[in-house]
């Protein structure tokens, strides 16, 4: 089966401007992560969607928010960017409450913020 | 979720078993251990995962000790393509967030 996709895979973005981003998960998959990666903070989780509800939360400003589709499809907005949000953007799906709830990632969507 | 630690970076010989450790002596009856590795510029891929017993699939094993406090993964004859940031997470199976830590960059040597 198809696997997580992202996109776009590059974007370059001008601070103060708004960003969003799309991922599509693994068909049948109805939980999705999101995570921001950055050298100098590294992988950092930002929120987590299952049925169209927020259902986890990481440390990120309000300025970072996200939604999920009835079909499982989700997205994640950044307002006012700042240069600090250049980063890889990764998004992960799985099926929540299995035996072995492994995520599977997606290529991620490179964000430059200029 | 509990706290893991891991050596910063490590290296291997091509063809050698790589041996991972990681310390998690803060970890609750109920988390898992989970490993991930990222190649670069890739997003992270899944190898292994374990309660109690030791685990072995088509790409690694994972050994926990009896009192569950650390973990070791192994890969049994690693290649260059096994160049890659490995990840040790605890987590409980029905909590899908993933807490990353900083991982181990493992380096194999021609």
């Amino acid at each position: 089966k198809a696997g997580v996709t992202q996109t776009p895979r590059y974007l370059i973005k001008t601070r103060g401007q708004q960003v969003t981003l799309s991922c599509s998960p693994i068909s049948g998959h109805r939980s999705v992560s999101w995570y921001q990666q950055t050298p100098g903070q590294g992988l950092q989780f930002l929120f987590e969607y299952f049925s169209e509800t927020q259902r986890n939360k990481g440390n990120f400003p309000g300025r970072f928010s996200g939604r999920q589709f009835s079909n499982s499809r989700s997205e994640m907005n950044v307002s006012t960017l700042e240069l600090g949000d250049s980063a890889l953007y990764l998004c992960a799906s799985s099926e929540p409450f299995s035996s072995g709830t492994e995520a599977f990632f997606g290529q991620g969507t490179r964000l430059t913020v200029v | 979720d509990a706290k893991t630690t891991q050596p910063p970076s490590m290296d291997c010989a091509e063809g050698r078993a790589a041996n991972l450790p990681c310390n998690h002596s803060t970890i609750s009856g109920n988390e898992y251990v989970y490993w991930y590795r990222q190649i670069h510029s890739q997003g992270p891929q899944y190898i292994i995962h374990g309660l109690k017993n030791n685990e072995t699939n088509e790409m690694a094993s994972l050994i926990i000790t009896e009192d569950r406090k650390s973990s070791t993964l192994i890969l049994p004859h690693a290649t260059l393509r096994d160049t890659a940031v490995y990840y040790c997470i605890a987590k409980m199976n029905r909590d899908d967030k993933i807490i990353f830590g900083k991982g181990t960059r493992l380096h194999i040597l021609p």
